[in-house]
């Protein structure tokens, strides 16, 4: 099935540091979406956003909807241990079929 | 409401067999979707509900695959003569039909065929 491309695939990182991943489609969408995965867990809703050029927060995190509507950015500001895990996104052009990237694995070095 | 609840959350079979696994979704949420998560790669649309109604199955969800929701509440997804290829982590979500689209997943059902 279709993946939208996430960029990096893996990153460690040294505890403190920030974060930034990418996300791109080929599709022009109307909402992205950020998920945390845990091993074992089901994704875990971060961020919503809902139109382009939007900048939204959620502590230490910050995503913004790309102004093309085909990328989105999530930066993860001075990380912490239980940062670790996998990010995805997802996009629609609808409003229920979501697309998800394939992940980004972040590790963290105390 | 304690969100989205998976069962079981782990099944082994054997090949062959038939398995099914449930999914409760938050009590005022009335779309209900099943993704499946294969090793290292993210969640795939299988199928959505809106209330009892599925409105959409994708491609990936063969004839051997089917799901239900009887009255609009609790799914489920019943695998028949599974096959290796099936292993993976399906996931449930549900969402509201207006507002924030976002999902809330369930912990998923990790099947392993063997």
């Amino acid at each position: 099935g279709q993946q939208l491309n996430q960029s990096p695939q893996s990153m460690f990182i040294q505890e403190g540091e920030d974060v930034s991943m990418n996300c791109t489609s080929s599709s022009i969408f109307n909402t992205w979406l950020w998920y945390k995965q845990d091993p074992g867990e089901g994704p875990v809703l971060l961020i919503a956003l809902y139109k382009a050029g939007e900048l939204t927060s959620n502590g230490r995190l910050t995503a913004q909807f790309g102004i093309t509507r085909k990328d989105s950015f999530l930066n993860i500001s001075a990380s912490i241990p239980s940062d670790v895990g996998i990010y995805f996104c997802a996009g629609t052009s609808g409003t229920y079929k979501y697309i998800f990237g394939t992940g980004t694995r972040l590790k963290v070095l105390a | 409401d304690t969100g989205v609840s998976q069962n079981p959350r782990h099944k082994i079979t054997k090949r062959g067999q038939n398995v099914t696994f449930r999914c409760d979704p938050i009590s005022e949420h009335n779309r209900l979707y099943w993704y499946r998560q294969t090793l290292g790669q993210g969640p795939e649309f299988l199928t959505y509900f809106q209330n009892e109604a599925q409105l959409e199955k994708s491609r990936l969800l063969s004839d051997r695959f089917s799901a239900e929701r009887p009255k609009g509440s609790f799914s489920t997804l019943e695998i028949q003569r599974t096959e290796q290829g099936d292993s993976a982590m399906y996931l449930c979500a549900s969402s509201l039909a207006t507002g924030d689209y976002g999902y809330t997943f369930g912990s998923g059902t990790r099947l392993t065929v063997v």
